[in-house]
């Protein structure tokens, strides 16, 4: 089974909904990052959060590490087309970690205008 | 802005004939990675140098091999590519080896014929 699991695997919402991305660890997270990637493109930066209940927003996408640290959320508020790629969850599992991000498999989202 | 760039964008190689890619940073950061992303998959951590020290994880192919002559450039050697080595690879780096954010360059598309 994976360290790392995504839900949903993908995605398709209408321009203007809300969606959440789920990221689920078997082991303590000590960091965990959410990424965004275009087709065929690098890995954009979007969020990274470390405490237990911390929330994070930028623009209209929120991220949330649940309390015991082994899942995270992503919301995304009245979706627009931008919105549309693969969401990757990368996760720190251990605090003496060299740095090594285990990924999810991702989650690919459509936007329909 | 300061980014990190990898050149080239796509690549293509003949089955058995080396390739390197390349990978430069203006962050000035301590650590660079190199991931495997293969189609649909997650990125796949190969190896990565905290300065000069090389870190090669456990089940990287003996056939991929890495150099970091400076701060600001690192490469990856395929000493003889076969069809399953054709991937993205992506660079990353951070600023420390702990729980830090790594930021990614646009990634290198490699093609084996």
């Amino acid at each position: 089974s994976q360290e790392l699991e995504q839900s949903p695997q993908s995605l398709i919402v209408q321009e203007g909904k809300n969606l959440t991305i789920n990221c689920t660890s078997s082991k303590t997270l000590y960091g965990l990052y959410w990424y965004k990637q275009k087709y065929g493109e690098g890995l954009i930066f979007l969020m990274m959060l470390q405490k237990g209940g911390e929330e994070k927003s930028h623009e209209k996408i929120t991220a949330k590490l649940d309390e015991k640290k082994q899942q995270s959320s992503l919301h995304i508020t009245a979706s627009q087309p931008s919105h549309a790629g693969i969401y990757l969850c990368g996760a720190v599992h251990g605090s003496g970690n060299t740095g090594k991000l285990i990924f999810g498999q991702g989650t690919t989202l459509q936007v329909k205008p | 802005d300061a980014m990190v760039i990898q050149n080239p964008r796509y690549q293509v190689t003949q089955f058995g004939k080396p390739v390197t890619l390349s990978c430069s940073q203006t962050l000035n950061h301590n650590v660079m990675y190199w991931y495997q992303q293969k189609s649909s998959q997650a990125p796949k951590l190969l190896f990565h140098y905290y300065d000069k020290d090389f870190n090669n994880e456990a089940d990287t192919p003996d056939n991929f091999q890495s150099r970091r002559p400076n701060t600001s450039f690192c490469f990856l050697d395929i000493r003889s590519p076969g069809l399953g080595d054709a991937a993205m690879y992506l660079c990353a780096t951070s600023r420390g080896q702990m729980v830090e954010t790594q930021y990614f360059g646009p990634g290198t598309r490699l093609l084996v014929l």
